[in-house]
């Protein structure tokens, strides 16, 4: 039974390069969460769906970020221009909502893109 | 705003030993609370989600409580083992929907 998938595992690239990341859900999931992890302000969302649309980006630090999920099995998140600051891990997770409210259901992770810009 | 603490930062502690992981949040209104675990190098791992109108859910050697009223919640850890050596988070739903908000963390090591 395949959990979330993300890649790559590992990005390095040098300020100002286009990043993108990607993530298949679980399938049948119909939420998909973007989240960013750092030592300092540890876990943190950047932006969730709930079936493909997007719900609250209210966690996109800034334009530079933008996040798509053109179908219920696949979603990127890119960052242009990418910035030393945007050095993080990159978690995406997905997860069924059945009804109800206050994500009533357990989140499964993948296991990140730790992403490096010089 | 929702803000969600853990305190300590790191636990060390010998291996059997029974154990108790603290939570507090400051709203709460909350729907349920959720544990996960992250060893190094992964993602996260749902452990136990506790809806609001429950005190307390079991798996395994785990027990999560919540008291909603006092906004705190503790995952109880019992005859403790090398293998449970991880980062335990907690977090809760912000508002009406699936955003959740997390503590930053118990970095907890069971020394043999």
């Amino acid at each position: 039974d395949a959990g979330v998938i993300q890649s790559p595992r590992h990005e390095v690239t040098e300020m100002g390069q286009e990043v993108t990341l990607r993530c298949k859900p679980i399938s049948g999931h119909n939420s998909l969460f973007w989240y960013r992890q750092t030592m300092m302000r540890g876990l943190e969302l950047l932006i969730y769906f709930n079936n493909n649309v997007p719900i609250d980006d209210s966690g996109m630090p800034e334009d530079r970020f933008s996040a798509k999920m053109p179908n219920a099995s696949f979603s990127t998140l890119k960052i242009q221009p990418s910035e030393p600051r945007d050095s993080a891990v990159y978690f995406c997770a997905s997860s069924l909502q059945v009804g109800g409210a206050g994500g009533n259901q357990p989140q499964h992770f993948g296991d990140g893109t730790r992403l490096s810009i010089l | 705003k929702q803000e969600v603490t853990q305190i300590p930062a790191a636990l060390s502690v010998p291996e059997g030993e029974n154990l108790v992981l603290n939570c507090s949040f400051t709203d709460s209104a909350i729907y349920n609370l959720q544990w996960f675990r992250q060893d190094p190098g992964k993602g996260l791992t749902s452990l136990l989600l506790i809806q609001s109108s429950q005190r307390e859910q079991t798996s395994g050697r785990l027990n999560a409580s919540l008291d909603k009223s006092s906004g705190r919640s503790t995952l109880y850890i019992a005859a403790s083992q090398p293998g449970d050596s991880a980062t335990y988070l907690c977090a809760v739903p912000t508002g009406a929907n699936s955003k959740l908000t997390f503590g930053k963390g118990i970095t907890l090591s069971v020394r043999p």
